[in-house]
């Protein structure tokens, strides 16, 4: 089945530095990233889409300067936490659709800011 | 936009008994509805999933049923093995959000020996 390769599986980064995450769809063609986070014991909340060429979508609330996403081929999308603080900690999870409405998900990056 | 609310939110069930986790949405429009098991720390992993036109969808000892007109879908474990322990998710599709997911709260199910 469809695989999205997510990594690093977890970062630990000291405050004000910056953390890169990235997602790889291993064998279908991703044009379209979803990039959500999860809290302890909540559920994902979407943080923002990547498109394919084109400029990322971000949901209400979330920081675009500080969440850069990039989207640069058709398997492999970036999200970069910048200037990270620690309630930035959080478990950061990618999905793809893999076919019409059918959705992959990464296994997950957990950052903890010191 | 979408709305997705999911009970219970914690579930302790003996093993060998059924589980049933129940959502509703609150787009008509939404048609497909699919469910997730989370593992602790691990991304969510497609379990089964249902679409509009369908009314009930079987796989092995996991079923979901679909209720459009009262806009709820329920997924029903038979046999729980301890294995089973995990956070359930469902989740549901709005077209006119460019579908995006949008997920319930969760339901952590317990399988006790």
């Amino acid at each position: 089945g469809a695989v999205v390769s997510q990594h690093p599986s977890w970062v630990i980064c000291k405050s004000g530095t910056s953390v890169k995450i990235e997602c790889r769809s291993l064998d279908f063609q991703a044009t379209t990233m979803f990039w959500y986070r999860q809290f302890p014991k909540q559920s994902l909340m979407l943080m923002a889409t990547s498109n394919e060429g084109s400029k990322a979508t971000y949901e209400q609330g979330v920081e675009k300067d500080k969440f850069l996403i990039n989207h640069a081929s058709l398997t492999l999308s970036t999200l970069t936490v910048t200037s990270a603080h620690p309630e930035d900690s959080s478990f950061y999870i990618c999905s793809a659709p893999d076919r019409a409405t059918s959705y992959t998900f990464g296994s997950g990056t957990r950052l903890t800011v010191v | 936009g979408e709305n997705v609310e999911q009970h219970p939110s914690t579930l302790s069930v003996q093993e060998g008994d059924s589980a049933v986790i129940k959502c509703t949405y609150s787009d008509s429009a939404s048609n497909y509805f699919p469910w997730y098991k989370q593992e602790l720390g691990k991304g969510p992993q497609l379990i089964i999933d249902i679409r509009s036109n369908v009314g009930e969808k079987k796989d092995q000892r996991i079923a979901v049923t679909l209720n459009k007109t009262a806009k709820h879908f329920s997924l029903h474990i038979t046999e729980t093995q301890p294995e089973d322990s995990a956070v359930y998710f469902c989740a549901a599709i709005s077209t006119g959000t460019a579908s995006k997911l949008t997920f319930g709260t969760g339901t952590r199910l317990q399988v006790t020996l």
